[in-house]
């Protein structure tokens, strides 16, 4: 079965510092995708890539980048962390142009002080 | 603009009791439309995708576009049916997937 491992269960961090959350898959798929999910509001997309150093916008990418220089493995970046980044963070990843089903992480809690 | 409804944040049933999760959408294409699940410490999965017409543990979903739903259904709910449940349409040219709110259901004895 598919792996998607995210590095880190939990995490405390302070206002201001560049944070960093790595995602890696096993199973030689194309597409990454980065969530957030909050009470209230589900999951919500932040940035996705379909290929390796391709990276597209979600639909709340501000205060987010993102890098893949290899294929397995997909980074999100808090330039600059904010109170209201705290959330748990899901990444998820796809096979094909059609990415039908997508297979998550444990995702990581992100809370920022 | 897409956009994906679950109108409930929680449901509550007896077991055995029939159980319902309202889905509805709004997208000017063609959408396809699936059903993903997170049972509590697991990550989230999913649970079954309208092109397949199929059940999954006693699960259906039917797509009505002349209502824009696809609400899931099951006849007798167990208290393994406990989860948060969210509803997600693909659409667009490169398929990103929206997702609903999320409904949570607890299924108590």
């Amino acid at each position: 079965d598919v792996k998607v491992t995210q590095s880190s269960r939990y995490l405390v961090k302070r206002t201001g510092e560049k944070v960093f959350l790595e995602c890696v898959q096993d199973m030689d798929h194309e597409n990454m995708f980065w969530y957030r999910q909050d009470p209230g509001l589900g999951l919500r997309l932040i940035y996705f890539s379909y290929d390796v150093k391709m990276k597209e916008k979600g639909d709340i990418p501000e205060g987010y980048s993102v890098s893949r220089e290899k294929k397995e493995r997909f980074s999100l970046i808090l330039e600059s962390a904010s109170t209201n980044q705290t959330s748990m963070y899901l990444c998820a990843s796809s096979r094909g142009i059609r990415n039908e089903k997508l297979f998550f992480g444990s995702g990581t809690q992100l809370s920022v002080l | 603009a897409q956009r994906v409804t679950q109108p409930e944040k929680l449901l509550s049933v007896f077991k055995g009791a029939p159980v319902e999760l309202k889905c509805n959408y709004s997208y000017s294409g063609s959408p396809e439309l699936f059903w993903y699940v997170q049972y509590s410490r697991q990550r989230l999965q999913l649970l079954l995708r309208h092109i397949s017409r199929e059940s999954i543990k006693g699960f259906t979903a039917d797509l009505n576009k002349g209502e824009t739903s696809f609400h899931l259904k099951k006849p007798f709910a167990q208290e393994e049916d406990s989860a948060m449940y969210y509803c997600a349409l693909r659409g667009g040219s490169w398929g990103k997937l929206q997702f609903g709110a999320g409904t949570q259901v607890v299924v108590t004895p």
